[in-house]
């Protein structure tokens, strides 16, 4: 079974970058889609981005200027920037797994994270 | 973006309930529609995929029907361990989209 944790820093000041890692365990990062995906009281579960293990992305337009997600297949990982945080970029944020390499695969997360909690505070 | 307007926001309802979520897709995504369950402080679980398919070790109380715009998550029997928020996701074209959320309360 695929396990995923997401690790980083959790509590950041107005301005600077959120940095978020994606320990993914059982398996290697090929043929799948890898996303970003966070959850916040106001804007409830909104999905920021993706990768695959060859180091093709894509992300969610509000966010595209100010977000780089990136692989490292060697230590199994994928890694989420975020820059220039505001408020609200607070909440939790998940990786997860799609289903597959196809276009509707990509989307459905099948593997999550727990989640880790980001905090921005002045 | 697709949007994904999911209704009610909200419901009370008691065990042994049939309980009936909805979401619609505001251009056609054909099938390309998950349902997921999150309780507090957890990840989301996926429980049904392609709109209708069960996901595996989900009970079969939980039912997906629905294609195009058209969606629904119907709970035959609630059971106590299903008061929790539930979500609909599209994945046919990026970005990929949440509904808003639907918290199953204790009436």
């Amino acid at each position: 079974q695929v396990q995923l944790q997401e690790r980083g820093a959790g509590l950041l000041k107005p301005s600077e970058t959120l940095s978020l890692t994606c320990d993914v365990s059982v398996g290697s990062l090929s043929g799948y889609y890898w996303s970003w995906i966070r959850q916040s009281p106001g804007k409830g579960l909104q999905w920021i981005g993706e990768i695959n293990h060859y180091g093709a992305t894509k992300y969610t337009p509000s966010l595209e200027s100010r977000v780089t997600v990136s692989v490292d297949t060697s230590k199994n990982q994928f890694s989420l920037h975020l820059k220039s945080v505001t408020a609200a970029d607070a909440g939790v944020y998940f990786c997860a797994r799609g289903a597959g390499p196809l276009l509707n695969q990509r989307g459905a997360f099948t593997f999550w994270g727990p989640g880790t909690l980001v905090t921005i505070s002045s | 973006d697709i949007q994904m307007t999911q209704s009610p926001s909200s419901l009370s309802a008691s065990v042994g309930d049939r309980v009936t979520i909805t979401c619609r897709a505001s251009q056609a995504i054909g099938n390309d529609l998950g349902w997921y369950q999150q309780k507090p402080g957890k990840a989301p679980k996926r429980l049904i995929y392609a709109a209708s398919t069960l996901q595996s070790g989900v009970p079969s109380r939980f039912r997906g029907s629905g294609s195009g715009t058209e969606f629904t998550l119907t709970i035959s029997s609630l059971q106590p361990e299903d008061f929790a928020t539930y979500y609909c996701l599209q994945h046919n074209n990026y970005p990929w989209t949440f509904g808003q959320g639907t918290k199953v309360e204790v009436k």
